[in-house]
């Protein structure tokens, strides 16, 4: 069975441009989470989508946001990037248990 | 929100040494799970466990829920143990990690 796929795995953007990362969840799991992980701030919860819908959302600004596919991939975006904005996100998926999986992560670097 | 606290935040082992690490959660959860992110950034699910005990070769877990404590066995460490170990909890559908454990295992 396929893990969690997160694409791209690393990407350089510049400051005030948008990006959008992909995430495909194992088969058959319809709950999809992001997370950002910075040396600073650590692990933090970004939003959760659950059948298209974002069940729960993290203290984020606007310019982050996501959503899901009816096939249960999810993208998140973020838009006017900030040079803070640079980390690792990642992507969790799950499946009737609160159990989380998580893929490869994406390594954002806004310069 | 939930507050969770890893201890302790570094730990230096000979390998073939024993290790507890230990996460404390601040309110009532109903997931808690023991994640090692390797060197690329993955993190790797080592156990899924909201109360009791479980085991999976040289590692193992307790989760005492009514205390609000969980801690995780490493015995005979081996070199390739080394790494960041979290400890996530989750409560209302939102999770939160603690800061880590950063295990370094030498030969």
């Amino acid at each position: 069975k396929a893990g969690v796929t997160q694409t791209p795995r690393y990407l350089i953007k510049t400051r005030g441009q948008q990006v959008t990362l992909s995430c495909s969840p194992i088969s058959g799991h319809r709950s999809v989470s992001w997370y950002q992980q910075t040396p600073g701030q650590g692990l933090q919860f970004l939003f959760e989508y659950f059948s298209e819908t974002q069940r729960n959302k993290g203290n984020f600004p606007g310019r982050f946001s996501g959503r899901q596919f009816s096939n249960s991939r999810s993208e998140m975006n973020v838009s006017t990037l900030e040079l803070g904005d640079s980390a690792l996100y990642l992507c969790a998926s799950s499946f009737g248990t609160p159990e989380a999986f998580f893929g490869q992560g994406t390594r954002l670097t806004v310069v | 929100g939930i507050q969770v606290e890893q201890s302790p935040p570094d730990l230096i082992l000979q390998e073939g040494a024993n290790s507890t690490l230990r996460c404390n959660f601040s309110d009532s959860v109903n997931n808690l799970q023991w994640f090692h992110q390797n060197p690329w950034g993955q993190l790797i699910n080592l156990f899924y466990i909201p109360s009791g005990t479980k085991q999976n070769g040289r590692l193992s877990a307790t989760t005492v829920a009514t205390e609000r404590y969980s801690l995780l066995y490493i015995s005979s460490s081996q070199t390739t143990d080394s790494g960041v170990y979290f400890c996530a909890v989750a409560r209302a559908g939102k999770s939160t990690f603690g800061d880590g454990t950063t295990l370094t295992v030498k030969p």
